[in-house]
C-alpha cells in the first residue's frame, strides 16, 4: 500500500535559519503530494501541494518539489520566523490520503 | 467564513459512556472524513463519506460508527468507548476524493476515555 515516510523530530532552529524537513513516499499510481501545518491548538491546514512530477509547490516561503525519481517531496524554507513553529505534516492523495507521522519544528528568537 | 466545526473541543468520559463527536461544514462539500491522530503515528482515517447516506471504513474503523443523514454533517459515534480511543480526532471534508483536492480540517476534539 502507499505510505510516506519523514523525518523525525523535534527539529529546533534559531530565527533566521533553514529548514529543511525530508519526506519520501511509495506509492503505486501517481499521488498529489501535500504538506499540511498544524499550529499549536489548531487543526491541520494546507501549506502547499505538487499534483504531478516536476511541480513545486510554494506558499509563505516554504517550497517543495515533487521529485518522482527520487520518491520525494522535501519541504524547505531559507528563513525561519518563531510564528513557524509548528508540526508539519507530509501526505500523498491517491484516492486515499496517507500522512507522515508529523515532524515538530520549534523556531527560538 | 468557509469552516468545518467540531464539537466539543474536550471531552472526558467513562469506558462505556457512549458519545457523539459532530462535524459540519458549510462548503457544500460532498466527501468528508474522520481521523484520528496518535503521537508517532501521523493521522489515521477512521470512515469516510463520498456523499449522502454512502459511507465507508478507513484504516482503523473499529470501535466507531458514523451516519450521512445530511450533507454537511458527519458526526462520529463511540458507542462503548474504550481507553485505547484516547486521542486527538479531526474531521476533515473536500470537495471530492481526487487526488489533487485539498482537505479542510476541524479543529480537533480531544478525547479522554478514563
Amino acid at each position: 500500500g502507499n505510505s510516506v515516510t519523514q523525518m523525525e523530530g523535534p527539529v529546533t532552529l534559531s530565527e533566521e535559519a533553514f529548514l529543511t524537513i525530508n519526506c519520501t513516499y511509495t506509492a503505486t499510481g501517481y499521488p498529489s503530494l501535500f504538506w499540511y501545518v498544524q499550529y499549536p491548538g489548531e487543526g491541520l491546514q494546507l501549506l502547499l501541494k505538487a499534483t504531478k512530477a516536476d511541480d513545486k509547490g510554494s506558499n509563505k516561503g516554504f517550497e517543495a518539489t515533487y521529485r518522482k525519481e527520487t520518491t520525494s517531496f522535501h519541504l524547505e524554507k531559507g528563513s525561519v520566523q518563531v510564528s513557524d513553529s509548528a508540526v508539519y505534516f507530509c501526505a500523498l492523495n491517491d484516492y486515499k490520503l496517507s500522512f507522515g507521522a508529523g515532524t515538530t519544528v520549534t523556531v527560538r528568537a | 467564513e468557509a469552516q468545518v466545526t467540531q464539537n466539543p473541543r474536550y471531552l472526558i468520559t467513562v469506558t462505556g459512556k457512549k458519545l457523539t463527536v459532530t462535524c459540519s461544514q458549510n462548503m457544500n462539500h460532498e466527501y468528508m472524513s474522520w481521523y484520528r491522530q496518535d503521537p508517532g503515528l501521523g493521522l489515521r482515517q477512521i470512515y469516510y463519506s463520498m456523499n449522502v447516506e454512502v459511507t465507508d471504513k478507513g484504516d482503523v474503523p473499529e470501535g466507531y460508527k458514523v451516519s450521512r443523514k445530511e450533507k454537511r454533517n458527519f458526526p462520529l459515534i463511540l458507542e462503548s468507548p474504550s481507553p485505547n480511543q484516547t486521542s486527538l480526532y479531526f474531521c476533515a471534508s473536500s470537495s471530492g476524493r481526487a487526488p489533487g483536492n485539498e482537505q479542510f480540517f476541524g479543529p480537533g476534539t480531544r478525547l479522554t476515555v478514563l
